[in-house]
């Protein structure tokens, strides 16, 4: 079955660059949520995106930026990298089962960003 | 606000033998539950969700969790465990279960199975 594609899987950066991360949810999904997960931490959520609208926003901080295109992947743009950035970067998507389904979210393998 | 406790940092088991990992959760309204597995290097992986009906849900790899409402716990079971089972356990809550509710994930809880 097809999964949750997110790249690059690592990525390296210096301070103050940018970087961009991509991620295509499961066909026929319709909601995609991005999450940060640093170093020994639970994910933490960052922003979701229903039918390409931003349908949440979680502690996502003002340097980075995220859209959902036409054909439903979206991308996590990181700008004025910090030290700090340094995660597992996870990108999930999800479809409603139904009137009683639940919001059963899919994972991506993750993508890891190192900032030196 | 919605959060969710993992009291453990880490359980170790003997293969064979059952195990627990617990979960708390603190809510306004309605929990929907959640428990995934994460091994290392990889995306987080469903095990199984409580939303309504029957407090003991079933899940994948012979896993089951117990909702009890009184005690707002979601603890996750499993009779026997398998040194396979050795990864990062997180509990998840969410309030909305149609589009765009996002999940509240625990601290984790380290799960180590010695043969």
């Amino acid at each position: 079955a097809a999964g949750v594609i997110q790249s690059p899987r690592h990525l390296i950066k210096e301070k103050r660059e940018t970087a961009t991360l991509k991620c295509y949810p499961i066909p026929r999904h319709d909601t995609v949520y991005w999450y940060q997960q640093g170093p020994g931490q639970d994910p933490q959520f960052l922003i979701s995106f229903y039918e390409k609208m931003q349908s949440d926003k979680g502690s996502i901080p003002d340097r980075f930026s995220a859209q959902q295109f036409s054909d439903y992947h979206s991308e996590l743009n990181m700008s004025s990298l910090e030290l700090g950035d340094s995660a597992l970067y996870f990108c999930a998507s999800s479809f409603v089962e139904g009137p009683s389904g639940a919001n059963v979210l899919t994972f991506g393998a993750g993508s890891r960003l190192t900032v030196l | 606000a919605q959060s969710v406790a993992q009291p453990e940092d880490q359980v170790n088991v003997a293969e064979g033998n059952p195990l627990t990992v617990k979960c708390t959760y603190s809510v306004s309204g309605n929990p929907y539950l959640f428990w995934y597995v994460q091994y290392p290097n990889r995306g987080l992986q469903f095990l199984l969700k409580y939303i309504t009906g029957d407090n003991l849900v079933k899940g994948s790899y012979g896993f089951e969790a117990e909702f009890n409402k009184s005690q707002t716990s979601f603890h996750l079971k499993k009779p026997s465990a398998l040194v396979s089972d050795s990864a990062l356990y997180f509990c998840a809550v969410t309030l909305i279960y149609n589009q765009g509710g996002k999940l509240i994930f625990g601290q984790g809880t380290e799960l180590s199975v010695k043969p």
